[in-house]
């Protein structure tokens, strides 16, 4: 299973509702991450979690909050979004670093095409 | 401030030539150098990688050159096919303080393929 599971596929929502982005993997990879994508942008990293735990936020606002539950789960709740918000959410995991994987390929999710309106 | 730079958005070839496409980077700190393949409505899926301390990675029609005194890295693909068709991203990785490796990606360049 080389599979990273996205859910959902799309989704729209109100500024003031208060919604969950779920990311599943089996692969037994221990680093997690979360990307933002705009339309004819490049994937800009917002959160890496590394066997469980918050490893890096790349500074991104408070409304969107990352959870990580068990290895093979990532989480991203939003709140109160914006309108410029609306882009294509990717999650994605790779073995970890500690065991020494550098440079080892990132599996992608299909994303989560995000619409606030 | 972009630290992976494509600079051409677009690409288009003949079936069964070569396809060059090519990256330049800022930051001496990257050490890994990734290539993605992205069809529309899909996440991105891994091509290949090289380490910075070689300058040649080939796995079959793809082969990925690195210039490490130019920030330079390309990414010939030879013959290329229709299927090939797809937006190609280029990545950079480094390691942060806490131990996580931090992937940084280029713009992407679309190639086309034409029978």
């Amino acid at each position: 299973d080389t599979e990273v599971t996205q859910t959902p596929k799309h989704l729209v929502m109100g500024m003031t509702n208060k919604k969950s982005l779920k990311c599943e993997q089996h692969m037994g990879h221990r680093a997690m991450y979360w990307y933002k994508q705009k339309a004819k942008k490049p994937p800009e990293l917002m959160f890496v979690y590394s066997y469980e735990k918050l490893s890096i936020n790349e500074s991104v606002p408070s409304r969107f909050s990352p959870e990580c539950p068990n290895s093979s789960l990532l989480n991203l709740h939003l709140h109160a979004l914006q309108p410029e918000d609306s882009a294509l959410y990717l999650c994605a995991s790779s073995q970890d670093t500690d065991s020494g994987h550098r440079g080892t390929e990132a599996f992608f999710g299909q994303g989560t095409r995000l619409t606030v309106v | 401030d972009q630290q992976v730079k494509q600079n051409s958005p677009s690409l288009s070839v003949q079936e069964g030539r070569i396809s060059i496409l090519n990256c330049d980077y800022t930051n001496s700190m990257f050490d890994y150098f990734l290539w993605y393949k992205k069809y529309p409505a899909e996440g991105p899926t891994f091509l290949i990688s090289i380490s910075s301390i070689k300058d040649k990675n080939e796995d079959g029609r793809f082969t990925v050159f690195l210039n490490k005194s130019a920030k330079h890295l390309s990414l010939h693909i030879v013959p290329s096919q229709p299927g090939d068709s797809a937006v190609y991203f280029c990545a950079a990785s480094a390691l942060t303080q806490g131990g996580s490796e931090k992937l940084v990606f280029g713009k992407g360049m679309k190639l086309t393929v034409n029978p």
